[in-house]
């Protein structure tokens, strides 16, 4: 059974950086394109974007262009969501998951992580 | 860019009850959506994929149907687990859209 875990909660001001993780559990890791999904405060899902570990092949979300930058390292079997500088409007929680088909771009998502909540705030 | 929108945006319904979920795209997305239930504080769980095929696990008394631009999410007897918000998925274009979600309360 595959289980995707994120790191741990942060709290940014605005302008830093940060780098959020999300790793994968039993085989086939490089195989399955992995999405991200932002969840602001009360609100509803947005599509950040989506990587291939295999490949870094990468595709974002319009709103995100840009904005974040996706990478992966398969060696660790762990996929990365970045940004160079962050406002008050990334606050959120940021979920990776899994595509439902091997090597497929557009699909469903499973399983998901636990999410990761960023807080940027002056 | 595909436009998902789900109705109504909130059900109330009492336990035993049969819930009704609907989901619309502004074009086609084939049989490519996915249904998925978000509990309070946590991950958003796959329900639904092809617009019908439950997920492993996922109890029978969840259904999907449609195809095209209109689909549904049946909940045949609500469960006091099943109260969540749940939210519609199209994978047929990039990029891909989630619906607003309908919360679906206790009545």
């Amino acid at each position: 059974e595959v289980h995707l875990v994120q790191s741990g909660a942060e709290v940014k001001k605005p302008g830093e950086s940060l780098k959020i993780s999300c790793t994968g559990s039993g085989d086939s890791f490089t195989k399955y394109w992995i999405g991200w999904v932002r969840q602001m405060p009360g609100k509803g899902l947005e599509w950040v974007g989506i990587i291939n570990p295999g490949d870094s092949d990468t595709r974002h979300g319009a709103s995100f262009q840009g904005r974040v930058t996706m990478s992966a390292d398969k060696s660790i079997s762990t996929v990365y969501l970045q940004w160079s500088s962050l406002k008050a409007s990334d606050t959120g929680m940021y979920y990776c998951a899994r595509h439902g088909i091997a090597t497929d771009p557009y699909n469903w998502l499973d399983p998901w992580g636990q999410g990761t909540l960023v807080t940027v705030s002056s | 860019e595909i436009v998902m929108t789900q109705s109504p945006a909130t059900l109330s319904v009492s336990p035993g009850e049969r819930a009704t979920l609907s989901c619309r795209a502004s074009q086609s997305v084939r049989s490519n959506l996915a249904w998925y239930q978000q509990k309070p504080g946590q991950a958003p769980r796959l329900l639904i994929y092809g617009a019908s095929t439950r997920a492993t696990g996922i109890p029978a008394r969840f259904s999907g149907s449609g195809s095209e631009t209109e689909f549904t999410l049946t909940i045949s007897s609500l469960q006091s687990e099943d109260f969540a918000v749940y939210y519609c998925h199209q994978y047929n274009n990039w990029p891909p859209v989630f619906g607003p979600g309908t919360k679906v309360d206790i009545k």
